[in-house]
């Protein structure tokens, strides 16, 4: 079984771009959530997807927002990047739809670099 | 809004001893408690986790321990060994939600 995967693995950008994450969910998982860990910091819930459709969001401005394909793959992008914007993104699936206490299953994430 | 910390960074121990991770908590309606290992470049992996009508779950090496009128939930690992290196996180949820991570302890397990 294929784990969750993202790309792009890093992510270099200049501050006031957008940049464009990307999340495949294990198969037959369709809910989807993202998270940035910054520097020092713990995980940080950013979005949650399920079915196509945002289900709930972190306390983030709007310029993070994402969608959720019909194949449950997911997009984060974040607009305006900004200097603090630099960390780690992790997407992570899950079999059930908030409806049950099972695991996250984690990508490696994408390494978000603003300079 | 931090509703679950874990106040120490880091944490170090030698092999065989025994390794003992904490995580508060505020909120009185987590129900579920899970913990998260995280080597470098990887992304996080389940661990263990514990229902708030258990006080211990075991799992070979690893207890967790929940204590509910402390709203506090520790994790101990026994005998620790060098694999066992790595941040570990606390992530306890209620109404299955999945959004509470603390900000993780890194464990190092010194040969």
């Amino acid at each position: 079984e294929a784990g969750v995967t993202q790309s792009p693995t890093h992510l270099i950008k200049t501050r006031g771009q957008q940049a464009t994450l990307r999340c495949s969910p294990i198969s037959g998982h369709t809910s989807v959530y993202w998270y940035q860990q910054a520097l020092g910091l713990g995980l940080q819930f950013l979005l949650w997807y399920d079915e196509g459709e945002e289900r709930n969001r972190g306390n983030f401005p709007p310029r993070f927002s994402g969608r959720q394909f019909p194949n449950y793959s997911s997009e984060l992008n974040v607009n305006a990047l900004e200097l603090e914007d630099s960390a780690l993104y992790l997407c992570a699936s899950s079999p059930d739809r908030g409806e049950y206490n099972s695991p996250l299953h984690f990508g490696n994430g994408t390494r978000l670099t603003v300079t | 809004d931090q509703q679950v910390k874990q106040n120490s960074p880091s944490l170090s121990v030698q092999e065989g001893r025994i390794s003992i991770l904490n995580c508060d908590y505020t909120n009185s309606m987590f129900d579920y408690f899970l913990w998260y290992k995280k080597y470098p470049a990887e992304g996080p992996t389940f661990l263990i986790s514990i229902s708030s009508i258990k006080d211990k779950n075991e799992d070979g090496r690893f207890t967790v321990f929940l204590n509910k009128s402390a709203k506090h939930l520790s994790l101990h690992i026994v005998p620790s060994q060098p694999g066992d290196s790595a941040v570990y996180f606390c992530a306890p949820s209620y109404n299955f939600n999945k959004f509470y991570f603390g900000s993780g302890t890194k464990l190092n397990v010194k040969p």
